[in-house]
């Protein structure tokens, strides 16, 4: 079945660059998202990126697809400490909106 | 433009006991899905409704299902409540199927 895999935890120093990184396995995905959750409160669209796509930028985020080795990473400059939060990769496509989330990787952004 | 709403925020209930959430998607929404939050088990699906008609279905047992209505707003009910329902409920809302989902703040289920 669909399965999307994400490290757990990732801890960096203010002022640093995140790199957030994500696995899924299924082909016919056809659009891959990133969110954010922070304590308390709903998942929040950060961004997302159509399968025929291999890069997205907006503002400080960047996100890379490696279509072939079903690879999505979501790359935050210049991280704040406003940036600590739980970030969720969901892969869905045309077929309904069955989306798949990975466990998600809690962002500790040291000062 | 008001984001999704969902109602109520908190909610305690025993065992056996049944419940109904709400969810009131963006204006102009027609797909609205629903997922369980739990810390063991993270987001899992529940259900996606389009135009009153529920288009897909995750896996959990008959206990739990849903509804929407003509104005695209959803209810979701769970009968005969267990502890292990306890969760964050959350509501998402899009334009179609091709269309990224916007998730409310939920509503948080603890069962007695």
């Amino acid at each position: 079945g669909e399965d999307v895999e994400q490290s757990l935890f990732l801890s960096v120093r203010e002022g640093d660059s995140s790199v957030i990184n994500c696995t899924y396995t299924d082909s016919s995905s056809t659009y891959l998202y990133w969110y954010k959750q922070e304590p308390g409160a709903g998942l929040q669209l950060l961004t997302y990126i159509f399968s025929n796509m291999d890069m997205k930028q907006d503002q400080r985020l960047t996100v890379l697809l490696n279509k072939k080795d079903k690879h999505l990473s979501l790359r935050i400059a210049d991280t704040q400490t406003g940036d600590s939060a739980i970030y969720f990769c969901a892969e869905g496509n045309n077929y309904g909106q069955n989306f798949v989330f990975g466990p998600g990787t809690r962002l500790s952004v040291l000062p | 433009k008001a984001g999704v709403t969902q109602t109520p925020r908190y909610l305690i209930k025993t065992r056996g006991q049944q419940v109904t959430l709400s969810c009131s998607p963006i204006s102009g929404h027609r797909s609205v899905s629903w997922y369980q939050q739990t810390p063991g088990q993270g987001l899992q699906f529940l259900f996606e409704y389009f135009s009153e008609t529920q288009r897909n279905k995750g896996n959990f047992p008959g206990r739990f299902s849903g509804r929407q209505f003509s104005n695209s707003r959803s209810e979701m009910n769970v009968s005969t409540l267990e502890l292990g329902d306890s969760a964050l409920y959350l509501c998402a809302s899009s334009r179609d199927s091709n269309q990224p989902q916007h998730f409310g703040d939920g509503t948080r289920l603890s069962i007695l």
